[in-house]
């Protein structure tokens, strides 16, 4: 069965400073990864793509995957306290077909 | 652009009643749609995949009597929990990826969030 570790949390980072997130997933066929980021009572939001070795930078936002280790990461720069949510970690192993497999989020909290 | 729009975003129903949940593509064609639940304090779980003018495939006890998913064009895709009881009660997603998309992203709707009583 596939599946995707994430740690819970919460993970508490003061403002201004960048916090890290990891995931790890079971299948090694899985080629395309997702970080989405989900706010209390609402539904996931898209942050980052990642599909091949490296790093992968958006704005603020820097995706990390290592397909060897199978490990995925999500580094967030000058974090905000409008950064606190649960960031959700998810693969697609099925080439788009098939739905994605989601770990169960870590809860982030920005301390201001 | 890749908007994901659902109908109703709340719902509240009596026991053993239906319910039907409208997911819709608003600026883009959807080769495929996606239904997850998502349980309090839990994560997303998929519950079906659906393509435009096929059947659903629904995941392991999932069941497909009581979850009913049609398709009917690309840009429409429906959920009716049929004969609901409390233990449905649940936030309800659907997300949608482009028909000419050559990536594998997913594009979520804002999610209905069921209580049935």
């Amino acid at each position: 069965q596939k599946e995707v570790e994430q740690n819970s949390g919460p993970l508490s980072v003061p403002e201004g400073a960048i916090a890290s997130l990891n995931c790890t997933y079971s299948d090694r066929g899985s080629q395309s990864f997702f970080w989405y980021r989900q706010y209390s009572g609402k539904s996931p939001e898209l942050i980052m793509s990642i599909y091949s070795n490296g790093d992968k930078e958006d704005g603020r936002f820097t995706a990390q995957l290592n397909k060897a280790s199978q490990y995925v990461s999500l580094l967030i720069r000058d974090s905000q306290p409008s950064d606190s949510a649960t960031y959700l970690c998810a693969d697609d192993s099925g080439g788009g077909a098939d739905g994605l497999t989601f770990g169960k989020g870590t809860h982030l909290i920005i301390q201001p | 652009g890749a908007v994901v729009s659902q109908h109703p975003s709340w719902v509240i129903c009596k026991s053993g009643t239906s319910v039907k949940i409208e997911c819709r593509s608003l600026d883009f064609q959807a080769t495929t749609m996606f239904w997850y639940r998502q349980f309090p304090k839990q994560s997303l779980m998929l519950m079906a995949t659906s393509n435009e003018g096929s059947k659903a495939t629904y995941e392991q006890g999932v069941e497909k009597d009581k979850f009913l998913i049609n398709h009917a064009s690309l840009t429409l895709s429906t959920l009716t929990v049929t004969s609901a009881h409390p233990e449905d009660s649940s936030f309800y997603i659907c997300s949608a990826r482009a028909l000419d998309s050559s990536s594998y992203e997913q594009y979520f709707g804002p999610g209905t969030r069921l209580t049935v009583t």
